[in-house]
């Protein structure tokens, strides 16, 4: 079955970058675009951006850009996520979602991944 | 970008009975090319991440029970779960693709009563 399995949960300090990694299964891995969404404690879900891993090319949220890195690793079949300068505005949960189409972007998601929380503390 | 606005935050229904959360666009969600409504809704359990209920504002995706329906066209729209099981206690989210940035209402979170 189509599952997306994330790395373990970071804790970072103020300044530093966390990457995070997605590895999708089930399904030929460049056939679907993955998007980030991260969840903030007690706030609704914010989409960061998207990655083609058929041709490495990505979009980012305004918000993101300049701060965030989204790349892929063919031959590892996984997607990673990278944001940096984080502050503590930045703790949240982590998600990869995989498209729902093959055919571009749908720009809805299923399945989603299990999550990585990563934590911005001093 | 486009604001989503969910309501209510929160509600508590008995089981059985109908429960039925709005979602509200800052601008239309209609396409004039394609007729349809760009809006998706999710259902977020506790501990786990969201799940595909709906796009195209009513296409129910393959899977999800047919008490769980959607509605609405332009900038207001509707979730109903026509009757409640005690499995569908979860947040609920609704989602824009109409334009980037992609964005979410807060969520509305269903209780038993």
């Amino acid at each position: 079955q189509v599952q997306l399995v994330q790395s373990g949960a970071e804790v970072k300090k103020p300044g530093a970058s966390v990457k995070v990694s997605c590895m999708p299964s089930g399904y030929i891995f460049t056939d679907y675009y993955i998007h980030w969404v991260r969840q903030a404690p007690g706030h609704g879900l914010e989409w960061m951006g998207l990655i083609d891993p058929r041709g490495g090319s990505t979009t980012y949220g305004r918000k993101f850009q300049g701060r965030v890195t989204m790349t892929r690793d063919t031959s590892a079949s996984t997607v990673y996520m990278e944001l940096s300068s984080l502050t503590s505005e930045d703790t949240a949960v982590y998600y990869c979602a995989r498209d729902w189409t093959t055919r571009g972007r749908a720009d809805w998601f299923d399945p989603w991944g299990q999550g990585t929380l990563v934590t911005v503390s001093s | 970008d486009i604001v989503m606005n969910q309501s209510p935050d929160s509600l508590a229904v008995s089981l059985g009975q109908r429960a039925t959360i709005n979602c509200k666009s800052s601008q239309s969600l209609l396409s004039s090319f394609t007729n349809q409504n760009y809006l998706a809704w999710y259902q977020q359990k506790p501990g786990q991440p969201p799940k595909l209920l709906i796009y195209w504002a009513s296409t129910r995706e393959s899977g999800v029970p047919d008490r769980f329906s959607g509605s609405g066209s332009g900038t207001d729209f509707t979730l109903t779960i026509s009757s409640l099981q005690a499995e569908d206690v979860a947040v609920y989210h609704c989602q824009q693709y109409y334009t980037s940035p992609l964005t979410f209402g807060g969520g509305t979170r269903v209780e038993i009563k």
